[in-house]
């Protein structure tokens, strides 16, 4: 079975810093998604790590550490459009299909 | 990246009516599938649509229920059938895009938001 987590909520100042934490424990692993979702509209794909290490894609970053069953979002110098939920996903095996954890909803005050 | 649409974008049935969502993908993808998201819940696949055959469905949804068609491979069709108002959903097409590990992602189409009388 599949059981990801991630926290449900949090909440940072505009032009801070905000890290959201993703454990999962999975029956095989070939890589860890991480999506933003804007309330009623479609998860939009922020990044993939299959391999130990940080990936950076200018004000977001995700790190991934196989070993730990861990996981993270960075986004930097955050903006009022960063307002939104951000869903962790691990691919299992050999299917490819995605799991979700529930989603952590980051609001972003002035 | 694949570029995806969904028809309809919402509607809004009567209970007992089936819907059929259509899922339209503009290259040739390696594996499509069908999610599910529950207002205030994350996603829940539903099922991988295979090419010329079957779909692969997981534990707790039917082919009787949401029966899939995947006629080639840029398009395929989700039905919801015998709709109740449990049915009330936000129902995503998704597709697995491959060019290495480089560019190996999952994409999401826009979605089809589903309400039942």
């Amino acid at each position: 079975g599949q059981n990801i987590d991630q926290p449900t909520e949090m909440t940072a100042t505009e032009g801070a810093i905000v890290q959201i934490n993703c454990t999962y424990q999975t029956s095989g692993f070939n890589g860890l998604f991480w999506y933003q979702q804007h309330a009623g509209e479609a998860p939009t794909f922020l990044s993939y790590n299959v391999l130990d290490g940080l990936e950076e894609k200018g004000r977001f970053s995700s790190f991934l550490s196989r070993s730990k069953g861990y996981s993270y979002l960075l986004l930097k110098e955050l903006q009022m459009k960063d307002s939104a939920s951000y869903l962790c996903a691990v691919r299992g095996g050999d299917d490819y299909k995605l799991s979700f954890g529930a989603g952590t909803t980051v609001t972003v005050r002035a | 990246s694949a570029v995806i649409s969904q028809k309809p974008s919402r509607d809004i049935c009567q209970r007992g009516t089936s819907l059929t969502i259509q899922c339209q993908v503009d290259s040739q993808v390696t594996m499509m599938f069908w999610y599910r998201q529950q207002p205030g819940q994350s996603l829940t696949l539903i099922a991988t649509a295979n090419q010329g055959s079957e779909a692969t469905y997981e534990s707790g949804f039917v082919i009787d229920k949401f029966p899939i068609s995947r006629p080639n491979l840029t398009f395929s069709t989700l039905t919801v059938s015998n709709m109740s108002p449990e049915d009330s959903s936000i129902y995503l097409c998704s597709v697995r895009t491959s060019g290495g590990s480089s560019t190996d992602t999952q994409y999401f189409g826009p979605g089809t938001r589903l309400t039942v009388l």
